[in-house]
């Protein structure tokens, strides 16, 4: 089974902190994913990563950034953290293209 | 981009009853998914579905590729307590790139 680990299930910051969240996959996927979720708006697409050292924005990168550094690991920046950045967060990875997403667990990011 | 119109939002009904979900958009998709998120959990797949038309089981679960591309449907039969979470219907666009979107979201709450 494909197992994507979320470092942190729940993370209390203040305004203007910088966050890391972390995310690691044991399945030599290629694509991995970080997306936000908030109640009635589903999941919407931070960033994606379809290899080492690459990134692309997704529909919602204001305010975020992201690092690919190596295949397994996938982390999630908030430069200087802001209250409407409260959400879960979600990672997730794939083995090809549009091939089905495997989640993580989450983390509840609450910035106060 | 393009969207996903989940509905309902939200069911309440009685264990032992049959559900039905669906999901529509005004844009084709080549790959349609459905996905549960329990309480403190990511969304894990539940069908996956492939094929203009295709008609997918998993235990109680049904799920339809709609024959215009442009829906899916999902079923729960004979539901149980542990049927409650939020269903997520999820279609990837011709596009390709990793282009998924997500419906809202349907919140199943069953009572026994």
């Amino acid at each position: 089974d494909v197992k994507v680990t979320q470092s942190s299930r729940y993370l209390v910051k203040r305004t203007g902190e910088k966050v890391f969240l972390e995310c690691v996959q044991d399945m030599d996927h290629e694509n991995m994913f970080w997306y936000r979720q908030d109640p009635g708006l589903g999941l919407r697409l931070i960033y994606f990563s379809y290899d080492v050292k690459m990134k692309e924005k997704g529909d919602i990168p204001e305010g975020y950034s992201v690092s690919r550094e190596k295949k397994e690991r996938f982390s999630l920046i908030l430069e200087s953290a802001s209250t409407n950045q409260t959400s879960m967060n979600l990672c997730a990875s794939s083995r090809v293209d549009n091939s089905p997403l495997h989640f993580g667990n989450g983390t509840r990011l609450t910035v106060t | 981009g393009q969207q996903l119109n989940q509905s309902p939002q939200s069911m309440f009904i009685q264990e032992g009853e049959d559900v039905s979900m669906n999901c529509t958009s005004s844009s084709i998709f080549n790959t349609w998914l459905w996905y549960k998120q329990e309480p403190g959990e990511g969304p894990v797949l539940l069908i996956a579905l492939y094929k203009a038309g295709e008609l997918t089981s998993n235990g109680r679960l049904t799920a339809q590729f709609g024959i215009t591309r442009k829906d899916s449907f999902l079923n729960i039969s004979a539901s149980i307590p542990s049927d409650v979470g939020i269903y997520f219907c999820a279609g990837v666009t011709p596009l390709g790139d990793n282009d998924m979107r997500f419906g809202a979201g349907t919140r199943l709450t069953v009572k026994p």
